[in-house]
This record gives C-alpha cells, sequence and structure tokens, in this order.
C-alpha cells in the first residue's frame, strides 16, 4: 500500500459525460501528480500541482483540468468525454520536486 | 527531444539467471532517472532511482541500475530472477526546463516474465 488513495476504483459514463476523480496523496506530501494509462498511449503524464499550485503540464487535453485544495487533495475533471477518454487514471505523489513517486492503485474509465 | 527508449517489449529469463531490462533517454540537462515496476491491476511501485553520485544504484527487491552518461543508458539490472519479478518495468526521467519547471517521461514499459 502505497498511502495514496484513489476514488473511485471503477466509472462507467457516457460519452459526453463529465467526471471527477479523487486523489489523497501520502501524508506529507505536498506534489500531486496525474498520469493516464492506456494500451495504445502507454503512460502519459498529464499534470502536477505542488502545494495547491499547477507545477508541470504535459499532454493534457482542454476538456480535461485538475486542481489541488488546501488540505493537498487532488481531482482531475474529465468532460465532454469520448470512447478514447476510456483508461486507467493513475495519481501519484511526492514530497518534493526531485524525489520518487508513489502511485494510487488507479481509477479505471470507461466511457461507453 | 525529450525521450526515453525501452527497446524490448519483453524480456525472458530463467529463474535464477541474471536479469538485464535496457533503458536509453535523450534530455537537455542532466537527469534524473528511475525505475517502477507495476504488477497486474495495481499502481506503479518506486525500484531506484538517480541522481547524482555512484553510477551503479541499488534499489528495492535486489534491484540495481547502472547509469552510463556516454551511453545516455540507465538498465536495470538483477543478479538472480525470481518468477515473483514477473511484471512490466518502466524507466522514467525528469528534465529540467529551467525556471524549476520540468516534466516526466515515461518508457513504453518492458514485460519481464521469469520463467520456473
Amino acid at each position: 500500500d502505497s498511502g495514496v488513495t484513489q476514488t473511485p476504483k471503477h466509472l462507467i459514463t457516457a460519452t459526453g459525460q463529465r467526471v471527477t476523480l479523487r486523489c489523497s496523496p501520502r501524508s506529507g506530501d505536498l506534489s500531486v501528480y496525474w498520469y493516464q494509462q492506456s494500451l495504445d498511449q502507454g503512460l502519459q503524464f498529464l499534470i502536477q500541482y505542488y502545494n495547491g499550485e499547477e507545477r508541470a503540464k504535459g499532454n493534457i487535453l482542454e476538456r480535461f483540468s485538475a486542481q489541488q485544495f488546501p488540505d493537498l487533495h487532488s481531482e482531475l475533471n474529465l468532460s465532454s468525454l469520448e470512447l478514447g477518454d476510456s483508461a486507467l487514471y493513475f495519481c501519484a505523489s511526492s514530497v518534493g520536486n526531485d524525489y520518487e513517486q508513489y502511485f494510487g492503485p488507479g481509477t479505471r474509465l470507461t466511457v461507453t | 527531444a525529450q525521450s526515453v527508449a525501452q527497446p524490448e517489449d519483453q524480456v525472458n529469463v530463467a529463474e535464477g539467471n541474471p536479469l538485464t531490462v535496457k533503458c536509453t533517454y535523450s534530455v537537455s540537462g542532466n537527469p534524473y532517472l528511475f525505475w517502477y515496476v507495476q504488477y497486474p491491476n495495481r499502481g506503479l511501485q518506486f525500484l531506484l532511482k538517480y541522481i547524482t553520485g555512484d553510477n551503479l544504484v541499488k534499489g528495492s527487491y535486489g534491484f540495481e541500475a547502472e547509469f552510463n552518461k556516454s551511453q545516455t543508458s540507465f538498465h536495470l539490472k538483477k543478479p538472480s530472477a525470481l518468477v515473483s519479478d514477473s511484471a512490466l518495468y518502466f524507466c522514467a526521467v525528469r528534465d529540467v526546463f529551467g525556471s524549476g519547471t520540468y516534466k516526466y517521461i515515461f518508457g513504453t514499459g518492458t514485460r519481464l516474465k521469469v520463467l520456473a
């Protein structure tokens, strides 16, 4: 158990809908990262927050957004969902910017 | 462009034999390199990292990795493979862009299969 929690574990929704994925980092970790893992794209870095502020951006679509709250938990919002958004979404956390990341168990999103 | 390459989709090795999982990288600055392992239906687990210092880095579960700057490689190794090592292994690099901004790039993963 990495100490990073993600909810929900599974999510099934229809195209065009909007969902919110939630992540709680390990106690004491200030950085939160979001990743998308799919069979055809591999593991893609989406975005990172550090102590409430956006720190780095990867291959995140404009339909996706994230934020980190004062209690350091983070949410990833996915809107206007398409079939191709079906994937495993991982959250990871780390103490700071130079440290290894600890991954949550993931949220499996299925868009039908 | 910054990148990480894992040239082998799958590596098969007999239990008890040494294993190597290859990784090469291309970054603009000094690389921060990581190895992670993913078991089925689980998140990634950190194995080891290279930031600076000794080129041979020791990590969890008996794994080690050798940083080779001239060959821009960071191969993962273990002297004696176990069946329980069978999993998906990811190499990752953190590339610094300046002004404290950076991003993590993961390789496509190598599936390690250890045969009993």
